[in-house]
């Protein structure tokens, strides 16, 4: 299946800091989504990515969708302590529907006041 | 308004034992699926359903079984606990036509 990277596994911030973190497939990828999770809750969808070169902001988060169609990025600006989760990336190949959604490993993201 | 609910939150099983986690969603979506979230691994895919009467297996779908009788619900069944699939399980849904998707808040399950 396909294999996604999602790098780095986590960081220590300070806040008011910016965060980046990246997925990268060894497919391509029609969609890409972004995804956080609070501790003892499910994911909830953060981003979500639909064409090659795509910037998309949602509040001090922006992503953006590769151009190669292999890779994402997830930017978060002036990092506040309810940041603080494991955000995850995820992809849906070109061929085969939702079911073939990829996830990443998650990024645990820690901020210090 | 509740979305996605997964009961119950916390289980312990002994080796062999059977147990059903329960899943329901009230927004009437068509898609629903089960995750294991384990370590280092992300989440995968166990079984899905596309509407009711319809199920699917996932990557890893091997000692578990799912049933859609209804859009609301998706059980998932461990028909013998085994060490292995102690996990944090997590249900989705989501509308066919949509990308995003509605996750419950887990249950975590230790098989012993």
């Amino acid at each position: 299946g396909q294999q996604l990277n999602q790098s780095p596994q986590s960081m220590f911030i300070q806040e008011g800091e910016d965060v980046s973190m990246n997925c990268t497939s060894s497919s391509i990828f029609n969609t890409w989504l972004w995804y956080k999770q609070d501790p003892g809750e499910g994911p909830v969808l953060l981003i979500a990515l639909y064409k090659a070169g795509e910037l998309t902001s949602n509040g001090r988060l922006t992503a953006q969708f590769g151009i190669t169609r292999k890779d994402s990025f997830l930017n978060i600006s002036a990092s506040i302590p309810s940041d603080v989760g494991i955000y995850f990336c995820a992809g849906q190949p070109v061929s085969g529907g939702y079911q073939k959604v990829t996830f990443g490993i998650g990024t645990k993201l820690q901020v210090i006041p | 308004n509740a979305g996605v609910t997964q009961t119950p939150k916390f289980q312990v099983l002994k080796t062999g034992q059977s147990m059903t986690l329960q899943c329901a969603q009230d927004m009437n979506h068509e898609y629903m699926s089960w995750y294991r979230q384990d370590p280092g691994m992300g989440l995968r895919l166990i079984h899905y359903s596309v509407g009711a009467g319809i199920t699917d297996q996932g990557e890893v779908p091997n000692g578990y079984n799912v049933s859609r009788s209804t859009t609301e619900d998706f059980p998932l069944r461990l028909l013998s606990a085994a060490p292995s699939q102690t996990s944090v399980y997590f249900c989705a849904s989501r509308p066919l036509d949509g990308s995003e998707a509605f996750f419950g808040q887990g249950t975590r399950l230790t098989v012993v």
